[in-house]
Order: C-alpha cells, then structure tokens, then sequence
C-alpha cells in the first residue's frame, strides 16, 4: 500500500540510550517532515526536509538529528534519550512545501523511562 | 509569530451538526487545513481551503473562512459516533512546515 512507513511502532529506551526512528514513503514526495505530539500539545515540528539533500530545524530541535537518507528515507535520531522525549512521533511527507496536504505515518511510541 | 489556537472539547448527540472554530495568527498562510485523527492512527487529510475561499463543501463537511478575523471552521452535518475523533486545525505558510492547532477532541454521544 502507498503510503508512509514508520518502524518501529513501539519502543521502551533507557535514559541515555539511543536510538533511530526511520521513516520512508513510496509516493516520490520531495518533502518529510518530523512531528512530535503530547496530550495537550498538538503536533509540533522537529525537523523538515524539503528536498533531498536539505534539512532544517523546526519548533522543538534540541535533542534530536535526523538524516535525509535518499528521497524515499528521512531519520530521526536520538543520541541521548530523556524521560522528556517521551511522546508518540510521527513521519509525514508531501509533495513540495506548498502543497497541499501531507501523508503522515502510523506514528511511533516512545517511552523513555 | 505564528499560532492556531482551537477549543480542546466538544461534546455532541448523535445526529446533531458539530462546529469546530480556529483562530490563526499568520495573514500569509496559503492554505488551512482540517485533520482528522482517530484513536492510535496518524493524522488523515479531511479537507482543506485555499486562502482566497469563504466556503468550501464536501459531503457532510463544510469549511468557513473568514480572513479577516483570521477564523476557520469546520461543520459536520448529521454528526455520527464514527465521527468522534480529534480534529486538528492546521495553516500553510509558504515555505515552511505546517502548523498545527492543539487538536479539538469530539465525542459524539447516542
């Protein structure tokens, strides 16, 4: 099914332990994005790639690195987990940054304890 | 800078219509959007309106803008338990991500 993929769907990590949330989509979109969400938080924005090649910060940064592998694969890394990483993640993609809509993933649980 | 605010609950009998209001910050965004998400899913694309609409209609949704207040609203007509959900209001502004609202949580009652 076209769409985007998230892996894994669960994960439990120490504090201080890392980590590597991968995201890829088949529907040959230029840009992905990366979304936390927290009760009573929304959605807020980690990092954004518009095109292959190119990455930068969103809202809530700090903690986080994430890689444009190829144009399917963006990756979210965190080097070293805190209890305050803990939240549901979730990958989306879209056709340029002015289109309209984007696809997100099934989203990933973390808990940092 | 920029903000969309929502109200976090609405409660509705079945069968009744339900409105969900946004307020954005930004007069530049291009686009507002209105998402859906259900229990443990993502996020799923309801419908959207280009920034120069008041009005837009699908089926049982009808989106309202009012630019000058800043203001976008969803109605559903004929609200039915499948529609309980929360609804996240978003805004596109050229050149960035989206932005999205806290999310209003409808719970639909029979």
């Amino acid at each position: 099914n076209a769409g985007v993929t998230q892996t894994p769907k669960f994960q439990v990590l120490k504090t201080g332990q890392s980590m590597t949330l991968q995201c890829a989509q088949d529907m040959n979109h230029n840009s992905m994005y990366w979304y936390r969400q927290d009760p009573g938080m929304g959605l807020r924005l980690i990092y954004y790639s518009a095109s292959e090649g190119t990455t930068d910060k969103g809202e809530v940064p700090n903690g986080y690195n994430v890689s444009r592998l190829n144009k399917r694969e963006f990756s979210l890394r965190l080097e070293s987990a805190a209890p305050s990483q803990t939240s549901v993640y979730f990958c989306a993609s879209s056709e340029d940054q002015d289109s309209y809509g984007y696809t997100f993933g099934s989203g990933t649980r973390l808990t940092v304890v | 800078g920029e903000d969309v605010e929502q109200s976090l609950f609405l409660s509705v009998r079945e069968g009744d219509s339900s409105v969900i209001n946004c307020t954005y910050t930004d007069s530049s965004s291009t686009y507002l959007y209105w998402y859906k998400q259900e229990p443990g899913a993502g996020l799923q694309l309801l419908t959207y309106i280009f920034s120069n609409m008041d009005m837009k209609q699908d089926q049982r949704l009808t989106v309202l803008l009012n630019k000058k207040d800043k203001h976008l609203s969803l109605r559903i007509a004929d609200t039915q338990t499948g529609d309980s959900a929360i609804y996240f209001c978003a805004e596109s502004i050229g050149g960035t991500a989206l932005i999205f609202g806290k999310g209003t949580t409808l719970s639909v009652s029979s």
